[in-house]
């Protein structure tokens, strides 16, 4: 069975600081692999996804994750915080092949401190 | 762009009543989905949809059932309300069939008391 490990249910960071949020999964076949985010009182949009393309995706507000097998990661990170980054962010895993059953992480809250 | 439409965002309900939600998407997505989320414990899944009138239990399906009548419209049940069951509880749809990739709407908030 596929799972997702976010490590960290709460991440500050200042303002103009690195952003990295951690995300480990397991699968028995190669997986998809997601990051979604939600902001306060919405539903989640996704950010970016992996798809055995790139190992080093590119997702919308400067965020991107970087697929390691060796270290079944896929973790998030963005060179510099912006307040407007405060959100909950989701990792998740879908394997490949038949109806997908998307598999998410318990969220990690970023907080942005100006 | 995708919509994803839940019917309501904010219900309070008492126990044992029966209450629906509904999620209407208008890209014409053959896989929906009913997720609830809790904090703590992210988001899990309640029931599935691949086509009109077939659907498959997700991992945590008690208490609850899904109808799909049309493409467009996937609506949960719960048939007997209990409070356990407050929830924020999120609708998605699949983009493309098969890779994993959501659209979501905006959740209902559901008070059970």
């Amino acid at each position: 069975a596929q799972s997702v490990t976010q490590l960290g249910s709460h991440v500050s960071v200042s303002e103009g600081a690195l952003v990295l949020l951690r995300c480990n999964y397991s699968s028995s076949v190669p997986p998809y692999l997601f990051w979604y985010v939600q902001y306060p009182n919405q539903g989640l949009q996704l950010l970016l996804k992996y798809t055995s393309a790139a190992t080093l995706v590119k997702g919308i507000n400067g965020f991107e994750a970087e697929f390691k097998k060796s270290e079944t990661s896929f973790h998030l990170t963005k060179p510099s915080a912006h307040m407007s980054d405060a959100a909950e962010y989701f990792c998740a895993v879908s394997e490949v092949g038949g109806y997908q059953k998307v598999t998410f992480g318990i969220g990690t809250k970023l907080q942005v401190i100006p | 762009d995708v919509k994803v439409t839940q019917s309501s965002r904010y219900l309070v309900k008492r126990t044992g009543e029966k209450v629906f939600l509904e999620c209407v998407q208008d890209m014409d997505h053959e896989n929906m989905f009913w997720y609830r989320q809790d904090p703590g414990l992210g988001l899990r899944l309640i029931y599935f949809s691949y086509d009109v009138k077939m659907k498959e239990k997700g991992d945590i399906p008690e208490g609850y059932s899904v109808s799909r009548e049309k493409k467009e419209r996937f609506s949960l049940i719960l048939e007997s309300a209990s409070t356990n069951q407050t929830s924020m509880y999120l609708c998605a749809s699949e983009g493309q069939p098969n890779t994993g990739e959501l659209f979501f709407g905006e959740g209902s908030r559901l008070t059970v008391l």
